[in-house]
């Protein structure tokens, strides 16, 4: 069965350091991997995702991830924090027709 | 584009109560799916209509939770009656089909029972 683990319920870092959020997923078959981000009373919105072809996806506000099957890993990085990434962040991972499966989430808190 | 519509955005209820949720997605999108987002937790998937059919809801506790999507829009989920383990975020996403396409979310109905 397809599940994620996000490795690290809380992340923090200094404004203008590297951003690095961890998500390992489980898969028989190549997933689609997603990355949400939630900001206080609000739903998700996708950052970045990934289908098929480039494993280096770019995605909005300066975020990107790398989809390393051999590591079965799809980690999320921004080189450079800013004090608007403080917010929750899932993992997601879904297949063809099938329902979307989230991490626990990783909690983003920037410190000036 | 209008986004994802639900309302209320919260809701208090004592424990045994009812309630329902009501949600509209994107216009045209033919997937729409509930979560639940217990505090602490990712959103875990309660039922997924494709138009007016439901695909899966193998997560949904039958015995107090229901879903329907008349006419293939709008969606409510109602539960009855509820219990102090519901509360939680409820929220709403659609697609345009599933699978690959990212699902689109509302801003979701926090739930509180007492």
């Amino acid at each position: 069965a397809q599940s994620v683990t996000q490795l690290g319920s809380h992340v923090s870092v200094s404004e203008g350091a590297l951003v690095l959020l961890r998500c390992n997923y489980s898969s028989s078959v190549p997933p689609y991997l997603f990355w949400y981000v939630q900001y206080p009373n609000q739903g998700l919105q996708l950052l970045l995702k990934y289908t098929t072809g480039a494993t280096l996806v770019k995605g909005i506000n300066g975020f990107e991830a790398e989809f390393k099957k051999s590591e079965t890993s799809f980690h999320l990085t921004k080189p450079s924090a800013h004090m608007s990434d403080a917010a929750e962040y899932f993992c997601a991972v879904s297949f063809y027709n099938n329902d979307m499966r989230f991490g626990a989430g990783t909690r983003l808190t920037v410190k000036p | 584009e209008a986004g994802v519509a639900q309302s209320p955005r919260y809701k208090i209820i004592e424990k045994r109560q009812s309630v329902a949720f009501w949600c509209n997605p994107i216009s045209g999108h033919a997937t729409l799916y509930w979560y639940q987002q217990i505090l602490g937790q990712g959103p875990k998937l309660l039922i997924q209509f494709q138009n007016n059919g439901v695909v899966d809801d193998s997560q949904l506790p039958k015995d107090r939770f229901s879903a329907e999507r008349l006419k293939g829009v709008d969606s409510t989920l109602k539960i009855q009656p509820a219990k102090l383990e519901d509360s939680a975020v409820y929220l709403c996403a659609s697609s345009p089909r599933g699978g690959s396409y990212e699902q689109y979310f509302g801003p979701g109905t926090r739930l509180t029972v007492t």
